[in-house]
Order: C-alpha cells, then structure tokens, then sequence
C-alpha cells in the first residue's frame, strides 16, 4: 500500500525567498508522481506531471525533481509570492495500471509580503 | 474546452436524507474517479468508474454509497440516509485513458454539510 508523507505541514515565508517541499513515499513502482495547487474552498490545479521516466519537470517557477530509488520528489517554488499561498498536495497512481491516486498530506505555504 | 464540472457546489442536507452529487468529465475522457476531503484531512481515493462500468470501489463506504457513470449523462455519487460524518468535500477527476502517463483533471468539488 503507497503511503506519501509531505514534509513541512505547513511552510510560513517572506516574499521572494526561493522555497523547497518535500513529498516522500513507499512504494517506488509508480507510473507518475504529480503535483497540485489546492486554494481555500477550491479545486485542485495540476501544476506539473513527472513520469517515471524522467528526473525533473519545470513549469515557469516551478520545478519538480523526481528519485524513485530514494522514494522522493521536491518541488522548488523560485521567488515565491503572495499568490502562492495555497497547499501543496504531492499525489501518486498506485500499481495496476490505472490512476488510483494516493495524495500526500500537504503543505500548506503562507507567503507574506 | 470545458474543464470537469460539478455540480452542486455546495449542498445542504438533514440527517437520513439523500444526497446526489454530480460529475461531468472534460470532453473526451472516458475515465472518472471520486474522491472524499473529510475536514482538516486529506483526499482519499473512493471509487474508480468507465462509462457504465465500476472498476475500483475500494475506497466507498460499505453501506449508503454508491456511484454511476452511465452512458449518457453525468457520473452520479449517492449517499443514502446521510449522516453527520457525511460532510465533506466530494471531488471528481477524468482522464481521458486509465494509464498512468495522463494527468487527472480534477473539479472544483461539492461541499456536502449535514445538518
């Protein structure tokens, strides 16, 4: 069974500072690993999809990193700002084939300005 | 090009009522999952469907709930006589195959309160 930790729960920063979330998980079979944007109240957004394959993805000032022996992804958010504050949620597909999805636990980000 | 709508957005019932949420994938996604946000917790996978098929139910409840995607028409979410635990938000996402290698399209959600 995947489990997916996110480390830290919750992530207070001044305005421009360069930041980094963690997402760990257990079980390195994956097909994918993604990250999303989850605003009060909202939906989820997707911001950025690894394959397997790959080692990293970046989307204008983001950047997902990917190690599967290691178990980890990183998502590095460059000179962060007020609209960034949100939860960051890491989520992976579980084994069979198909997209059974197994969120992490979230970070919630509160940039100040 | 129309993302996944839901529908209501929020919905209010009484203890022992029904409570039918609503999920119209993109266009061209033939794939649907639901998933539950129970208050300060994060999102738990509850079922997986294709059009008129019930692939992984894993995640419902045994009792009360229950889901369809039929051939036309949205894919439906009922929960019967509600109870307070009940409240959450009920977010449905499509993909347009069920492999791995295509992102999920996830709605903005139906917060469900029980009274």
């Amino acid at each position: 069974k995947q489990e997916v930790t996110q480390i830290p729960a919750a992530l207070s920063v001044p305005e421009g500072e360069n930041l980094v979330l963690n997402c760990s998980f257990t079980d390195s079979a994956i097909y994918n690993l993604q990250w999303f944007r989850q605003d009060p109240g909202k939906g989820l957004t997707s911001l950025l999809l690894i394959q397997s394959s790959q080692r990293e993805q970046t989307s204008g000032r983001l950047n997902a990193s990917l190690d599967k022996s290691s178990g980890r992804s990183t998502l590095y958010i460059a000179a962060s700002q007020p609209g960034d504050s949100a939860t960051y949620l890491c989520a992976l597909p579980g084994s069979g084939g198909y997209q059974k999805v197994t969120f992490g636990t979230g970070t919630k980000l509160q940039v100040i300005p | 090009n129309a993302g996944v709508m839901q529908n209501p957005r929020h919905l209010v019932r009484r203890r022992g009522q029904e409570a039918r949420l609503r999920c119209s994938p993109m266009k061209g996604h033939s794939h649907v999952y639901w998933y539950r946000q129970l208050p300060e917790e994060g999102l738990k996978f509850m079922v997986y469907l294709q059009k008129e098929n019930i692939i992984d139910e894993s995640g419902m409840p045994k009792e009360r709930f229950s889901a369809e995607f039929p051939k036309e028409g949205p894919s439906i979410l009922r929960i019967q006589q509600v109870v307070r635990g009940d409240s959450a938000a009920y977010f449905c996402a499509s993909s347009p195959t069920g492999t791995g290698d295509q992102p999920q399209h996830f709605g903005d959600g139906t917060r469900l309160s029980i009274l």
